[in-house]
């Protein structure tokens, strides 16, 4: 089936620093993507819907200047926590919807900020 | 607003035992119904989907059966196996606001000792 890469798969950094993550789609171009939040013992909570080209459309409650998304290219699209704290900890998951429908995953990424 | 509530892990079994996870949902209109899998280090995989009631979706010898009148989407398999260990999320989807996303429940880990 098609591949959706993130990287890195863990990070750790220190407060009030920046980190990006990426999600690829290895083998279809992905029009539409999303970005996931998914706490311990919790299911998945929707961030934004990134579109390639276009600015991303944020879920309520998610501080858009504290979690920056760019969709440049239909293969990539990144997350980037800007000024982390320890409370942005967690596991960040992003998805590719393919044209045909069918959405795919990536492997998650685990932040921890120190 | 849409929601999903699974039931609540972890599960133990042994090799060959019947597996039940239980879902329910709440929802307003006819969301489609998803089963997805994440095995150990990797990404969410769809399991098997249903899209509309008395619907049945099948994979791998699970099976799920969209039922409107408990609003229900239960998860089960005859004989488990090992390489069935990994969390499972029940999820719904929202199209409210014009858009496709998906609501997922916490996830259910299922370990299946030999």
């Amino acid at each position: 089936g098609a591949v959706v890469s993130q990287h890195p798969s863990r990070v750790i950094c220190k407060s009030g620093t920046s980190v990006k993550i990426e999600c690829r789609s290895l083998d279809f171009q992905a029009t539409t993507m999303f970005w996931y939040r998914q706490f311990p013992k919790q299911s998945l909570m929707l961030m934004a819907t990134s579109n390639e080209g276009s600015k991303a459309t944020y879920e309520q409650g998610v501080e858009k200047d504290k979690f920056l998304i760019n969709h440049a290219s239909l293969t990539l699209s990144t997350l980037t926590v800007t000024s982390a704290h320890p409370e942005d900890s967690s596991f960040y998951i992003c998805s590719a919807r393919q044209p045909a429908g069918e959405l795919f995953f990536g492997e998650g990424s685990r932040l921890t900020v120190l | 607003g849409n929601s999903v509530t699974q039931m609540e892990g972890p599960v133990t079994l042994s090799e060959e035992a019947f597996l039940t996870i239980n879902c329910t949902y709440t929802a307003t209109g006819y969301p489609s119904l998803f089963w997805y899998v994440q095995y150990p280090g990797e990404g969410l995989q769809l399991l098997l989907k249903a899209t509309k009631a008395d619907d049945k979706g099948s994979n791998k010898g699970f099976e799920a059966t969209y039922r409107k009148e408990t609003t229900s989407f239960h998860l089960e398999k005859g004989s488990v196996q090992v390489s069935d260990s990994a969390v499972y999320f029940c999820a719904l989807s929202d199209t409210q606001g014009g858009s496709e996303k998906l609501v997922f429940g916490k996830g259910t880990k299922l370990t299946v000792n030999p």
